[in-house]
């Protein structure tokens, strides 16, 4: 079965620290994807990636950066954290049935509290 | 650019009723539809996805959706619901033309089954 594994599952961070969020997938999925979740604004795409080495731009990058090392991680880092990046995170995996068919497999979510 | 609205963001409803979530997109094209199911303390699932055919899309534990391209919906339908089924249900949309999935969400709408 699909897994997707996200770590750590809650992390509390200081404002202006730097905070690392790990996604590794066993599915083989060349498209990989990091949301977070708001109330009232449901999911937005912060970066995704195609592959190895790739990573690109979704709706809301601003204050994120990404790293895809390999087929199977999919990393989230925030720089200099601020209180507004408290959300719950998501990592998903595409099996990029037709690109925009694709059904997406979701991790269990990162609660990140910046204080 | 596309958006999704449910306008509903929480829904109660008594075991055994027959239930209807309503999702309204707006996007120029036909656009790829999706409905994903986030169960307490877990990621998303795919419910069911729907871009051309019979209108009416069955998916997963007796859930149907029915696409409205007059009324740019996409609502999503159960027959008769069971306490299992509370959970948060996001509906989405993703442009048909892109190289990846890049989802768009609605806010979510919350549902509570009771006795």
């Amino acid at each position: 079965e699909a897994a997707v594994t996200q770590s750590p599952r809650n992390k509390v961070a200081v404002t202006g620290g730097k905070v690392t969020l790990s996604c590794n997938q066993t599915n083989n999925h060349n498209n990989m994807y990091w949301y977070r979740q708001d109330t009232g604004h449901g999911l937005r795409l912060i970066h995704y990636s195609y592959g190895a080495g790739s990573t690109e731009k979704g709706d809301i990058p601003d204050g994120y950066k990404a790293s895809r090392p390999s087929q199977e991680n999919f990393s989230l880092i925030l720089e200099l954290a601020t209180p507004s990046q408290t959300s719950v995170y998501f990592c998903a995996s595409g099996d990029a049935a037709g690109a925009s068919a694709e059904t997406l497999y979701f991790g269990s979510g990162t609660r990140l509290t910046v204080l | 650019a596309q958006s999704v609205t449910q306008p509903d963001a929480r829904v109660t409803v008594s075991e055994g009723a027959s239930l209807q979530l309503r999702c309204k997109y707006s996007y120029s094209a036909t656009p790829y539809l999706f409905w994903y199911v986030q169960y307490p303390r877990q990621g998303l699932q795919l419910l069911l996805k729907y871009y051309s055919g019979d209108p009416v899309v069955q998916g997963v534990n007796g859930f149907e959706a029915e696409f409205s391209k007059s009324n740019s919906s996409f609502h999503l339908r159960k027959a008769s619901v069971h306490w299992s089924d509370s959970a948060v249900y996001f509906c989405a949309v993703s442009m048909a033309s892109s190289s990846f999935s890049k989802l768009v969400f609605g806010q979510g709408t919350s549902l509570s089954v009771v006795p």
